[in-house]
């Protein structure tokens, strides 16, 4: 069963810093990975899609990489500002035998302070 | 851009009553997942359709059941609600299962 982790559970930054938020997965069998971003109470908005072929992704201030064979992603946020302020989720999809669902971490929850 | 719609935003239900969450996914998405997350944790699959088909099936209790009309518009309804039923419930939809596009959700309280 794929399990999912992210670390930290929580940060907390200055304005202006740079920071990277750790994923990783048991199973390596991925057809693709995801980043989003959810604001307290709301839903889930789509940051990144790394598909198992590539290496990293980038959206404007956002980079996320994966290393599938190690199981790993790094979601990578330049000149962090306070709207950046939100739990981050990465979620893998199998690469086979679970359909299209995907498996979630349990979050980073950041806080960008001024 | 269109965007995947839910309703209703938030509902209120007590014990033992029934349920129903709508959603409307992006136009020509042939996929719908529904998704739900407790409070504090993290979104938890419960069930697929494809082209109107069951697609794939999670930890979705025997008092759930969902599907998906012609217009492609999905159904989630709950029966025998519980207290720990209380939550917000996803919908999503991609097309030929890429990437996943979520909806705003539906909060519900079981009181």
């Amino acid at each position: 069963k794929q399990e999912v982790t992210q670390i930290p559970a929580a940060l907390s930054v200055p304005e202006g810093e740079n920071l990277v938020l750790n994923c990783s997965f048991t199973d390596s069998a991925i057809y693709n990975l995801q980043w989003f971003r959810q604001d307290p109470g709301k839903g889930l908005t789509s940051l990144l899609l790394i598909q198992s072929s590539q290496r990293e992704q980038t959206s404007g201030r956002l980079n996320a990489s994966l290393d599938k064979s190690s199981g790993r992603s790094t979601l990578y946020i330049a000149a962090s500002q306070p709207g950046d302020s939100a739990t981050y989720l990465c979620a893998v999809r199998p690469l086979t035998g679970g359909g299209n669902k995907l498996t979630f971490g349990t979050g980073t929850q950041l806080k960008v302070e001024l | 851009a269109a965007g995947v719609i839910q309703s209703p935003r938030h509902l209120i239900k007590e014990k033992r009553e029934t349920a129903t969450l709508k959603c409307y996914p992006i136009p020509r998405h042939d996929t719908v997942y529904w998704y739900q997350q407790g409070p504090g944790q993290d979104p938890q699959f419960l069930i697929s359709f494809y082209e109107k088909m069951q697609s794939d099936k999670g930890s979705i209790p025997d008092r759930f059941s969902a599907q998906q009309f012609s217009d492609y518009h999905s159904e989630l309804n709950m029966s025998s609600l519980e207290l720990g039923d209380s939550a917000l419930y996803f919908c999503a939809s991609s097309a030929r299962g890429n990437e996943q596009y979520f909806g705003p959700g539906t909060r519900l309280t079981v009181t």
